[in-house]
């Protein structure tokens, strides 16, 4: 059974770094899977971050980035701010018109 | 604007069936391949199903067989037929506009509750 990785939860303080990955356990993340990445808070749609490994959804700032580091596909949050206290989760292109996603990471700002 | 909007969600008893709507707004529907993602309380988000454009329809293992979805191009519409439902399928129900392998507009999601 194919399943798409990402760590559990994640802590940053106001301002600072961290990168969220999304692994396959049966291969190498690489461009062709189409990495995309979304943001939701309780009791909300998800929000479009990131598609195409690394193309920013219309008006989401550029604090987030998106690449592939190594094996996975990696979302950067730079300058993080209260706001981006969210769950986040990956989802991968696995042919065939199929998509999986991630576990999800729960980011706490603080 | 470019919108989505979900239907149909409600209290099902087990082993029912219910039919949710998606309607799509401000985008030529026609072009365009409409995923079903679902959420349980607490859970991760799951994908469920994409109908692409021309009809052509792809399932997860988890629903295959029971669910169903179809297209009316004519009432921008795509419609998830849900069957034999089961405890687990109690979720929110979320519909997704397809554009260049993700899901680029998302809808605000219809909550389907399967329980006797």
């Amino acid at each position: 059974q194919t399943v798409v990785t990402q760590e559990p939860s994640f802590s940053v303080s106001p301002g600072g770094t961290v990168t969220l990955t999304c692994g396959l356990n049966s291969d190498s993340v690489s461009t062709n899977y189409h990495p995309s990445w979304y943001q939701q808070t309780p009791g909300q749609a998800p929000r479009t971050l990131i598609y195409n490994t690394n193309v920013r959804s219309s008006g989401v700032p550029d604090r987030f980035s998106g690449s592939i580091l190594g094996d996975k596909a990696a979302l950067t949050i730079t300058g993080a701010r209260a706001d981006d206290e969210s769950d986040y989760y990956c989802a991968l292109y696995m042919g065939g018109d199929i998509w999986l996603f991630g576990t999800g990471t729960k980011v706490t700002v603080l | 604007q470019v919108q989505l909007v979900e239907t149909g969600g409600g209290v099902v008893q087990p082993g029912g069936s219910l039919r949710l709507s998606c309607a799509g707004s401000g985008f030529t529907f026609s072009r365009y391949g409409i995923h079903w993602v679902r959420q349980a309380a607490g859970k991760g988000l799951e994908w469920l199903s994409f109908i692409r454009y021309d009809g052509n329809d792809v399932y997860a293992v988890s629903v295959r067989g029971r669910f169903s979805v179809s297209r009316d191009n004519s009432e921008n519409t795509v419609s998830l037929q849900m069957n034999n439902l089961r405890a687990e399928d109690t979720a929110v129900y979320y519909c997704g506009k397809d554009d260049a392998y993700h899901m680029d507009v998302w809808g605000k999601g219809t909550t389907v509750t399967v329980s006797s």
